[in-house]
């Protein structure tokens, strides 16, 4: 079964810091991954994806990820921090079958100006 | 496009009442799916279809009934509410055999 694991609940970092949200998965085969963002009392709102080719992904807002298949991880990344990025992270994974899309528990963070 | 639209936005129901939670897409997917939203628990799938006509259960279905008679809308039926019902609701969709899921604005239910 496809399973995520977002190991931090919060991350806090300073305006202008690089920061990092985590996200390690299982999957049989070769996975989907994405990462999705929620403001306060909004829906889900797409970021990236990996899918296949180079390991570095980017996606809006100036945020990239990183596939790591040896470490079976996808971490979230952006090089500085906007107080405007503060929100719920998701990360979620789905194998290349037409499967259900498998969410993490979600990581929030603050960006502190 | 409209998208993935949700309907109603708020909705407060007294513990046995049912209810239907509305779900539409103009976007031709053919993949839908139910999830509720719980702090600390991420989102956790209730049932999916992969077309009009075909449904399946996911991770959390007990108490919800789904059914798909067209590719553009995939209601979500409570069929007794329970307090443990009470949950931030979002429907989703996606082209079969593509890849972004795209997500309403969510539906936010109370049972009392």
């Amino acid at each position: 079964a496809q399973s995520v694991a977002q190991p931090e609940d919060q991350v806090n970092v300073a305006e202008g810091n690089p920061l990092t949200v985590k996200c390690t998965y299982s999957v049989s085969g070769n996975p989907y991954l994405f990462w999705y963002v929620q403001y306060p009392n909004r829906g889900l709102q797409f970021l990236l994806k990996y899918i296949t080719g180079d390991n570095l992904v980017k996606g809006s807002y100036g945020f990239e990820a990183e596939f790591n298949k040896s470490q079976t991880s996808f971490h979230l990344k952006k090089p500085s921090a906007l107080v405007s990025d503060s929100a719920l992270y998701f990360c979620a994974v789905r194998d290349t079958r037409n499967t259900p899309l498998v969410f993490g528990k979600g990581t929030r963070l603050s960006v502190i100006a | 496009n409209a998208g993935v639209t949700q309907t109603p936005k708020f909705q407060v129901l007294k513990t046995g009442q049912s209810m239907t939670l509305q779900c539409a897409q103009d976007m031709n997917h053919e993949y839908m799916s139910w999830y509720r939203q719980d702090p600390g628990m991420g989102l956790r799938l209730i049932h999916y279809s992969v077309g009009a006509g075909i449904t399946d259960q996911g991770e959390v279905p007990n108490g919800y009934n789904v059914s798909r008679s067209t590719t553009e809308d995939f209601p979500l039926r409570l069929l007794s509410a329970a307090p443990s019902q009470t949950s931030v609701y979002f429907c989703a969709s996606r082209v079969s055999a593509g890849d972004t899921q795209y997500f309403g604005p969510g539906t936010r239910l109370t049972v009392l």
